[in-house]
């Protein structure tokens, strides 16, 4: 499985700051994701990020509060726009492998927005 | 939507006893994957199931995939309170997207000492 990192890991914010999130792998991959795990609660998907290409939301998220970049196959960066204390959550990166349909996750951001 | 049905939502049990966590949906899965939290950290995949009616063990944990792919369950036998933690299943799309993984809403389990 790939070595998944991510910067940083946890952060205190300001209201209406934005905060960029880096998550880095070991090796090159198709599939990256952008997901947020609100306190107590489980993971929901924010959006694909595309390598070359704009990233793909889900329901319920824009590109305007959470901007995703994917310069390459091994890194992406989401910005958390703007920020109000309901974006207090971990934000959570992770790849899929091609060959077994399975995903694995980095260690993720807690951040915790005043 | 796809929704994954998971349960129970917490679980607190004594060192030694046997648990079974479901997930259950009205909708097929190409793939069920099976993932453990810790406080902390990101999860950490335990197992996937592909095919109907398969059986798969770790250690002391089985996981079972239903013959309809729209069910699986995780039991562990003899908890240890390594045990504790977050565990979530998560579903592959059947068809089309199969990276997209739909999550249950996890089952926070406790075994005290």
């Amino acid at each position: 499985s790939a070595v998944i990192s991510q910067k940083p890991s946890r952060d205190i914010c300001q209201r209406g700051t934005s905060l960029t999130i880096q998550c880095q792998v070991d090796s090159q991959v198709t599939m990256m994701f952008w997901y947020r795990q609100q306190p107590g609660q489980s993971l929901t998907l924010i959006a694909t990020a595309n390598q070359g290409s704009e990233a793909t939301y889900e329901s319920g998220f824009v590109i305007d509060k959470f901007p995703i970049s994917r310069p390459n196959l091994t890194f992406s960066t989401l910005t958390v726009s703007n920020m109000s204390p309901e974006d207090s959550s971990i934000y959570l990166c992770s790849v899929g492998n091609l060959d077994t349909d399975t995903q694995y996750f980095g260690p993720g951001t807690r951040l915790t927005v005043l | 939507t796809q929704l994954l049905e998971q349960s129970p939502q917490f679980l607190s049990i004594q060192e030694g006893e046997n648990l079974t966590v479901y997930c259950n949906s009205s909708s097929v899965f190409s793939s069920l994957q099976w993932y453990r939290q810790e406080p902390g950290e990101g999860p950490v995949l335990l197992v996937t199931v592909v095919t109907g009616g398969e059986v798969k063990k770790l250690k002391r944990l089985t996981f079972q995939f239903g013959d309809a792919r729209k069910d699986s369950s995780l039991h562990i036998t003899a908890a240890q309170p390594g045990d504790t933690g977050l565990y979530l299943c998560a579903g592959a799309a059947s068809g089309g997207s199969n990276y997209k993984l739909t999550f249950g809403k996890g089952t926070l389990l406790t075994v005290n000492p």
